[in-house]
C-alpha cells in the first residue's frame, strides 16, 4: 500500500498570511500516461470533504486562486497564499494511482 | 448542480447488517466511477470501496473485504454498499464520492461528495 504522510499535523495561521502543507508518498505517483495522481481536499468542520486540487496542481472548478499545488514524484505541497477565516478545517492529500486508494493523515488549519 | 445524497445509516449491533444508498443527481451518473469513503469519529478519511461505471470492476479495502459489497444501478442513479458482519470499528460516517476516469482508466480525483451517513455499531 502507498503510505501518504502529511506535515504538519496542525497549522495555526494569522489571516492574510500564507500557509503550506507537505505531503509525501511512499511510492512515486507519476504514471506512464504522464499524469501524477495526487489530489488535495479540504474538510470544513462538520462538513464533507471538498476537492481543491487534482493532478498535483490543477484547481477544481470554483476553487479560489489563493490555493495552489506543486510537487512531483513523491513530494507534494499545498499552499494557501493568504489564509482566510473560511479556510479553517482539515486538509488531506490522496493518491489514486494504486488501489487501495490512500489518504494522508490530515493537517488541521486553525486561525490565530 | 451535482448532488449526492446518502441514506440508510443507523445504529446496529455487532454482527448485524446494514445497507447504505447514495443517490446522484445533476450529472451523468453512469459516466462516473463511484466510491465509498468512511471517517471514524475524530479520525481521518479511509477509502472503502470503488465500482466502475459498468459494475465490472470492484475493489475493497482489506479492512472490509469479504464483508462489504458495493453495487450500483445506473438506471436509478443509485450506489449501494451492503455492510455485513459489522464490527465496532466499522462505526463511521460513510461518504459516497464520484470520480472522473482518465484515459488510463485511473481515478483522477473525488470530485463530488455526499453529506455522509452515520453508521454506529454498538451492543
Amino acid at each position: 500500500d502507498i503510505v501518504m504522510t502529511q506535515t504538519p499535523l496542525t497549522l495555526s495561521v494569522t489571516p492574510g498570511q500564507p500557509a503550506s502543507i507537505s505531503c509525501k508518498s511512499s511510492q512515486s505517483l507519476f504514471h506512464s500516461d504522464e499524469k501524477t495522481y495526487l489530489s488535495w481536499y479540504r474538510q470544513k468542520p462538520g462538513q464533507a470533504p471538498q476537492l481543491l486540487i487534482y493532478e498535483v496542481s490543477n484547481r477544481f472548478s470554483g476553487v479560489p486562486d489563493r490555493f495552489s499545488g506543486s510537487g512531483s514524484g513523491t513530494d507534494f505541497r499545498l499552499k494557501i497564499s493568504r489564509v482566510e477565516a473560511e479556510d479553517v478545517g482539515t486538509y488531506y492529500c490522496m493518491q489514486t494511482i494504486q488501489v487501495p486508494l490512500t489518504f494522508g493523515g490530515g493537517t488541521r488549519v486553525e486561525i490565530k | 448542480q451535482v448532488h449526492l445524497v446518502e441514506s440508510g445509516g443507523g445504529v446496529v449491533q455487532p454482527g448485524m447488517s446494514l445497507r447504505l444508498s447514495c443517490e446522484g443527481s445533476g450529472f451523468i451518473f453512469s459516466d462516473y466511477t463511484m466510491n465509498w469513503v468512511r471517517q471514524a469519529p475524530g479520525k481521518g478519511l479511509e477509502w472503502v470501496s470503488l465500482i466502475s461505471v459498468d459494475s465490472n470492476t470492484q475493489y475493497y479495502a482489506d479492512s472490509v473485504k469479504g464483508r462489504f459489497l458495493i453495487s450500483r444501478d445506473n438506471a436509478k442513479r443509485t450506489l449501494s454498499l451492503q455492510l455485513n458482519s459489522l464490527r465496532a470499528e466499522d462505526s463511521a460516517v460513510y461518504y459516497c464520492a464520484s470520480s472522473v476516469i482518465t484515459r488510463s482508466g485511473l481515478e483522477r480525483s473525488f470530485d463530488y461528495w455526499g453529506q455522509g451517513a452515520l453508521v454506529t455499531v454498538s451492543s
